[in-house]
Formats: structure tokens, sequence, C-alpha cells
């Protein structure tokens, strides 16, 4: 199956600083990245898709102040939260869309954020 | 509006047993169904999917059923192992929506040897 590698898996912060977490496609060129959230027990959420070369399109209810996303390369999508404060702490979990694989989404393994 | 939902929070079954997993969606536009397993810490992996054309797709032990006039899906794992053991979640989107994955709120599957 295609890879999909997220970069951390996890981090600890302090509230107020800003926190990068990077989504890369290893096997395939992807155009379209999706970012989803998930708080403990639910589901996941999606909170944006990423574009190559674009701007990002985000969800109702995400503020994309907060929630940055750069789409730089056909491999590479970045998410970075701003000024991040302890309702940030979730998991977060990229994915993307391999050519020819239909409606199927390839995952990263997430990243813990905790904002503390 | 939870779209998509997995009234189960948790299901326990003995090895060798079925497991049943259920799904009900809301959404009549969603024409393709996925299941995916996830474990602690770690992100989804694929496990098998539908069409609406269909009413039943096989791979190996896992099988989907779709009740399109029910709007309910379900995933038979059959024999159950104990390595089966995570959540299982099911999502559903519809054509043209590539990647736009509505997910249910994830079962808990518990196969104890």
């Amino acid at each position: 199956g295609a890879v999909v590698s997220q970069h951390p898996s996890r981090v600890i912060c302090k509230s107020g600083t800003s926190v990068k977490i990077e989504c890369r496609s290893l096997d395939f060129q992807a155009t379209t990245m999706f970012w989803y959230r998930q708080f403990p027990k639910q589901s996941l959420m999606l909170m944006a898709t990423s574009n190559e070369g674009s701007k990002a399109t985000y969800e109702q209810g995400v503020e994309k102040d907060k929630f940055l996303i750069n789409h730089a390369s056909l491999t590479l999508s970045t998410l970075t939260v701003t000024s991040a404060h302890p309702e940030d702490s979730s998991f977060y979990i990229c994915s993307a869309a391999k050519p020819n694989s239909g409606e199927k989404l390839f995952f990263g393994s997430g990243t813990q954020l905790s904002v503390l | 509006d939870q779209q998509v939902k997995q009234n189960s929070p948790s299901l326990s079954v003995q090895e060798g047993r079925i497991s049943i997993l259920n799904c009900d969606y809301t959404n009549s536009m969603f024409d393709y169904f996925l299941w995916y397993k996830k474990y602690p810490a770690e992100g989804p992996t694929f496990l098998i999917s539908i069409s609406s054309i269909k009413d039943k797709n096989e791979d190996g032990r896992f099988t989907v059923f779709l009740n399109k006039s029910a709007k309910h899906l379900s995933l038979h794992i059959v024999p159950s192992q104990p390595g089966d053991s995570a959540v299982y979640f099911c999502a559903a989107t519809y054509s043209g929506n590539t990647g736009k994955l509505i997910f249910g709120q994830g079962t808990t599957l518990q196969v104890k040897p």
C-alpha cells in the first residue's frame, strides 16, 4: 500500500507557541492532502483540504489563521498550529489520495499534540 | 449533525467467533463507504470498501454488507482473531468528493483469546 509519513508523532509545547506538523507522501505524488483532527473517543473530523500550489480549503468552524496549511510540493503538506492553546490539544492526522486508488485515502501515523 | 453513526462504542467477542460492526448513515448522497482500522496513537489503515452499486464486498475474513434502503452497513469479521482488536471506523463519501470522508465515532473491538 501507499505510504504517508507524518512527523512528529508527538509534541508537547507551551501555550502560545506554534507547532509545525509535516505530512509526506513517500511513494506517490499527492496533489491533494487532507488534515483531520480527533479528540479522545470521538470521530475523525476533517479540518481542511490542502491543495498543491493553491490555498487550502477549510471546513466550517476551522480557523484558517490559526491552522496554517502549506502544500508547497506534490509530496509535502504542512500544518502549523499557531499560538497553540490547551484546547488545541488533539490528535492530528494527515491523509492523501493516491492516483487511481478511487476514494480510498492513505493516512499518516498521526501527531499527538499536547499544549500545556 | 452526525451523518455517519456507529451506535455501539464497544464490542467484545471470543476468538474464532464472528464480529459484526454496524454503521448507519443519513445522507442519501453517499455512494461509497469504507472501513478503517485504527490502533491507539496511530493513523487509520484501510480495510475494505463498498460502492453503492453493490450490496456485498468480501476480502478474506472481512465482508461488508450495504443496505441502501435502510442506510445501513455492517462489517463482518470471521473468524475473529486477537490481532483484530482495535477501533473500527466506518466512513462515507460521494462521487467527486474525493478525500472528504465523513467518519463515524468508531467501535472498539476486543477479541478475547
